[in-house]
C-alpha cells in the first residue's frame, strides 16, 4: 500500500510570509496523481492543488504552489503571502492510476500569526 | 449550489445501537466515498463506490455497510457502534470521467460519538 508522510505536525508562520508544508509518498507506480487539502477549523475539507506524476512543470494556484520533486518523491506544497485565513490543517493526499481512493498523510497544522 | 450533503452533523450513540449516515451529492458524479478521521490519522477510506450499483471495501470496513441508493446517494450504516468508530466521518464523489486529475469533492463531516 502507498504510504504518504508529512513530517511536521504543526507549523507556525507570521503573516504575509511563505510558508512550506512537506510531503513525501512511497509508490512503485509511474502514473499517479497527488492533491493538497485544506481543513480550517470549521472542519470542512477544501481541495487546494493537483499535481500529476508526468506533468513537467510545477501546479500553481493562486497562492498555493507545488514543488514537485518526482525522483525524491516528494510533493511539497507552498503557501506565499501568509494571511490569518489560511490557518488550518493541510493534508497531502495521492491517487493511483486505475484506483478510486486517496490515500491521506496524517495532515500539518499550520497557524498563521498577526 | 450544495455539492455534497451529509446528514446528520453531529450525533451521540451508545454501544450497541445502530445508526445510518446519508449522503448526497448534486455534482452528478459517479464515484462515492465513505472515509473516517482519526487524530493523527489523516483520512482512512471505509467504503467507496465507483459507480451506480457497485461498492466495494476500503481500508478499514469492518463493523460498516453501505448502500449506494441511486447515482445520488450513498449511505453509511453502522449496525451495532462501538466506541472504536467514533470519528468523523466524511463522505465524498468524484468523477472519473477524465482520469487522475478529478479532485475529491467533501461533505462537511459527521462527527459521531460513541459512548
Amino acid at each position: 500500500a502507498q504510504k504518504i508522510t508529512q513530517t511536521q505536525p504543526g507549523m507556525f508562520v507570521q503573516e504575509k510570509e511563505a510558508v512550506t508544508l512537506d510531503c513525501t509518498y512511497d509508490t512503485s507506480d509511474q502514473s499517479y496523481g497527488l492533491f493538497w487539502y485544506k481543513q480550517p477549523s470549521s472542519g470542512e475539507m477544501i481541495f487546494l492543488i493537483y499535481q500529476g506524476s508526468y506533468d513537467e512543470q510545477n501546479a500553481t494556484e493562486g497562492r498555493y504552489s507545488l514543488n514537485f520533486q518526482k525522483a525524491r518523491k516528494s510533493a511539497n506544497l507552498v503557501i506565499s503571502a501568509s494571511q490569518l485565513g489560511d490557518s488550518a490543517m493541510y493534508f497531502c493526499a495521492m491517487r493511483r492510476m486505475r484506483e478510486y481512493k486517496l490515500s491521506f498523510g496524517a495532515g500539518t497544522t499550520v497557524t498563521v500569526r498577526a | 449550489n450544495a455539492g455534497v450533503t451529509q446528514t446528520p452533523k453531529f450525533q451521540v450513540l451508545k454501544t450497541g445501537q445502530s445508526m445510518t449516515l446519508q449522503c448526497a451529492q448534486d455534482m452528478n458524479h459517479n464515484s462515492m466515498y465513505w472515509y473516517r478521521q482519526d487524530p493523527g490519522m489523516g483520512l482512512r477510506l471505509i467504503y467507496y463506490s465507483a459507480s451506480e450499483g457497485t461498492t466495494d471495501k476500503g481500508e478499514v470496513p469492518n463493523g460498516y455497510n453501505v448502500s449506494r441508493l441511486n447515482k445520488r446517494e450513498f449511505s453509511l450504516r453502522l449496525e451495532s457502534a462501538a466506541p472504536s468508530q467514533t470519528s468523523v466521518y466524511f463522505c465524498a464523489s468524484s468523477t472519473q470521467d477524465r482520469g487522475l486529475e478529478q479532485p475529491q469533492h467533501f461533505g462537511d463531516g459527521t462527527r459521531l460519538s460513541i459512548l
